[in-house]
């Protein structure tokens, strides 16, 4: 089966600007994640998704964060104005839910975001 | 509050030794815990998942434990290569639905 997908794989923009990443999910995996993974430390949930709705999203700045889930299915997260400690990389995941024992998370392989 | 801490930091060993990598979580009421691989750059690939119920699951080399009233679990490398140096990071999940709550990862570099 295909992966998650995630573009783009680099980003660099000078602080204050814009960026957005897309994440395309497992077909048919009903919850998705956005994570930022700071260098040497481990991911860092930013928002949970379960279909189009908002499950946890209590560690995301939302002055400067934000994202969406339309239809269900895949995903944007956006950064407006982008500062210098959001670089990291940003990972999408997916996951099965509703009644499916194994809950296994599965990841794209991240957008790694540069901001000077 | 959840928490996910791992021990060691980073380990290097010599090819064919086998090898314990720990990982330790404060809320012993997890619904699961699952084992992922990081290569440098790229995402996280999943080794094994641990669902609560479960004391322990095996694929290949690999062989992950599961003590939930310690609040333990331990990922064992039988034979190590050179193709396993990687960064190893655990992730519980505290309930059905809940999001995964990672450890900072162990290093590991296996010297040919």
């Amino acid at each position: 089966e295909a992966g998650v997908a995630q573009s783009p794989r680099y980003k660099i923009i000078e602080k204050r600007q814009s960026v957005a990443f897309w994440c395309n999910p497992i077909s048919g995996h009903a919850t998705l994640y956005w994570y930022q993974q700071i260098l040497g430390q481990g991911p860092k949930l930013l928002i949970q998704f379960q279909n189009n709705g908002v499950v946890d999203d209590s560690q995301l700045p939302k002055d400067r964060f934000s994202a969406e889930r339309l239809k269900g299915v895949d995903s944007t997260l956006k950064i407006q104005p982008a500062k210098l400690e959001d670089s990291a990389v940003y990972l999408c995941a997916s996951s099965l839910e509703f009644g499916q024992r194994t809950t296994e998370a599965f990841f794209g392989q991240g957008t790694r975001l540069t901001v000077v | 509050k959840q928490e996910v801490t791992q021990i060691p930091a980073a380990l290097s060993v010599p090819e064919g030794e086998n090898l314990v990598l720990n990982c330790s979580f404060t809320d012993s009421a997890i619904y699961n815990l699952q084992w992922f691989r990081q290569d440098p750059g790229k995402g996280l690939t999943s080794l094994l998942l641990i669902q609560s119920s479960q004391r322990e699951q095996t694929s290949g080399r690999l062989n992950a434990s599961l003590d939930k009233s310690s609040g333990r679990s331990t990922l064992y490398i039988a034979a190590s290569q050179p193709g396993d140096s990687a960064t190893y990071l655990c992730a519980v999940r505290g309930n059905y639905g809940q999001n995964f709550v990672f450890g900072p990862g162990t290093r590991l570099s296996v010297l040919p």
